[in-house]
């Protein structure tokens, strides 16, 4: 079975841009989660989908930040416009019930 | 890898002995708990589970012990590999509420 993929591993943008990061779910999972570290903090919740519903997005830190899931299938999460602080690895996750099982993470470079 | 900037708690350990990793949480409705391992490019892998029913869990080589009365969570590794070295994270979540909530980590290193 594939594990959660992402993409893409790393990203290094400029203040101001967009970027927009993938992840795709391990096959028949349900729910989807974005989670992310900035420097110097631990792993933090940002938003959580069930199928193509956002669940729970009481994490997602601004409106800079847009994650969507059409189709219930894989899922982008978009900055806009990026900023120094948004620097990290934003990782995803999936589950079909209580575990969830990570993926390798996108690092985020904001220069 | 990206724990560069991140002043993690660290253990090390030589190969062969036992570890333990401890942790507080702070959500006293947390009723569940897991131990994460992530290794340096990888994301966080789950290593063990426990319920707030519980008190003591066993896995293979690895033990998750819980004390509710003091919100203390240790992770104890047995026999200890070159393959543990990690950092080690743990993780709460309240019942209907699907969101982990990460404690700061801490850094295992095996020396051989």
């Amino acid at each position: 079975e594939a594990g959660v993929t992402q993409f893409p591993s790393h990203s290094v943008i400029e203040k101001g841009q967009t970027v927009t990061l993938r992840c795709d779910p391990i096959s028949g999972h349900d729910n989807l989660y974005w989670y992310r570290r900035v420097m110097g903090k631990e792993i933090k919740f940002l938003l959580h989908f069930v199928k193509e519903s956002k669940q729970d997005e009481s994490g997602m830190p601004n409106n800079r930040f847009l994650a969507e899931r059409t189709g219930g299938t894989y899922s982008t999460l978009k900055v806009q416009p990026a900023e120094l602080e948004d620097s990290g690895v934003y990782f995803c996750a999936s589950s079909r019930d209580n575990e969830q099982f990570f993926g390798p993470g996108t690092r985020l470079t904001v220069l | 890898g990206e724990s560069v900037g991140l002043h993690l708690p660290t253990l090390s350990v030589q190969e062969g002995d036992n570890s333990i990793i401890n942790c507080a949480y702070s959500n006293s409705a947390s009723d569940y708990f897991i131990w994460y391992k992530q290794e340096s490019g990888k994301g966080p892998q789950f290593i063990i589970d426990i319920r707030s029913n519980m008190d003591k869990r066993q896995g293979q080589r690895v033990t998750v012990l819980l004390n509710k009365t003091v919100k203390h969570l240790s992770l104890q590794i047995a026999a200890t590999q070159p393959g543990d070295s990690a950092v080690y994270f743990c993780a709460e979540k309240n019942f209907g509420n699907e969101k982990l909530t990460f404690g700061t980590g801490t850094r295992l290193t095996i020396i051989p």
